[in-house]
């Protein structure tokens, strides 16, 4: 596969604390990310995306921040709460490839209350 | 809206046996649709793009006389794992594109809550 990882990285915070989620993606002709929120034994969940074109992004108590010079790509929550353990995957496309997303290993965020 | 459901949520069954699992949008049309796999602690695999009315795609790797696939119409995708051992054991996840451009962005994928197989 284009994405596998045996160990997923492990970021711990506390309750309040503002979370930030690291993400580097692989080709340069991505044109479209988005942010994906899994818990445990569930789908992913969309949390926020971000086009080429701009290099940040706002939503409810989320930021997307792109930087296309060095590929790198991160979500800051702000005011991390315990429902917002999970684990967190970023997710490039490709925009000739017909949608397929390629999805980074993941980050397990752990809040401590 | 944007829900995508999976059928069944889980499924245990014998080795060598078949097991069909379905993707179903429930509020939207997805021409196209996508199936992953993820093992404990990994990360998303695709495995297939799922087009509606034509042949899947199969990502390298990916046998497609072992993961069938098909996408009879705009809300309904089935993936059927054939002769099933116990190395198929994962967790199948869908995803549905939606089609229209009815205030969502064409490119984002709604996920199902996946599918949990196991193989004895």
């Amino acid at each position: 596969g284009e994405s596998v990882g045996l160990h997923l990285p492990t970021l711990s915070v506390q309750e309040g604390d503002n979370s930030i989620i690291n993400c580097a993606y692989s080709n340069s002709a991505s044109d479209y990310f988005i942010w994906y929120k899994q818990e445990s034994g569930k789908g992913p969940q969309f949390i926020i995306d971000i086009r080429s074109n701009m290099d940040k992004r706002q939503g409810q108590r989320v930021t997307v921040l792109l930087n296309k010079t060095v590929k790198h790509l991160s979500l800051q929550i702000a005011a991390t709460q315990p429902g917002d353990s999970a684990v967190y995957f970023c997710a490039e496309n490709k925009g000739n490839q017909g949608g397929k997303l390629i999805f980074g290993q993941g980050t397990e965020l752990s809040v401590k209350p | 809206g944007a829900v995508v459901s999976q059928h069944p949520s889980w499924v245990i069954c014998k080795s060598g046996t078949s097991v069909k699992i379905e993707c179903r949008s429930l509020d939207f049309q997805a021409t196209t649709m996508f199936w992953y796999r993820q093992f404990p602690k990994q990360s998303l695999m695709l495995m297939a793009t799922s087009n509606e009315g034509s042949k899947a795609t199969y990502e390298q790797g990916v046998e497609k006389d072992k993961f069938l696939i098909n996408h009879a119409s705009l809300t309904l995708s089935t993936l059927t794992v054939t002769s099933a051992h116990p190395e198929d054991s994962s967790f199948y996840i869908c995803s549905a594109r939606d089609s229209s451009n009815s205030g969502r962005t064409s490119d984002t994928q709604y996920f199902g809550p996946g599918t949990r197989l196991t193989v004895l």
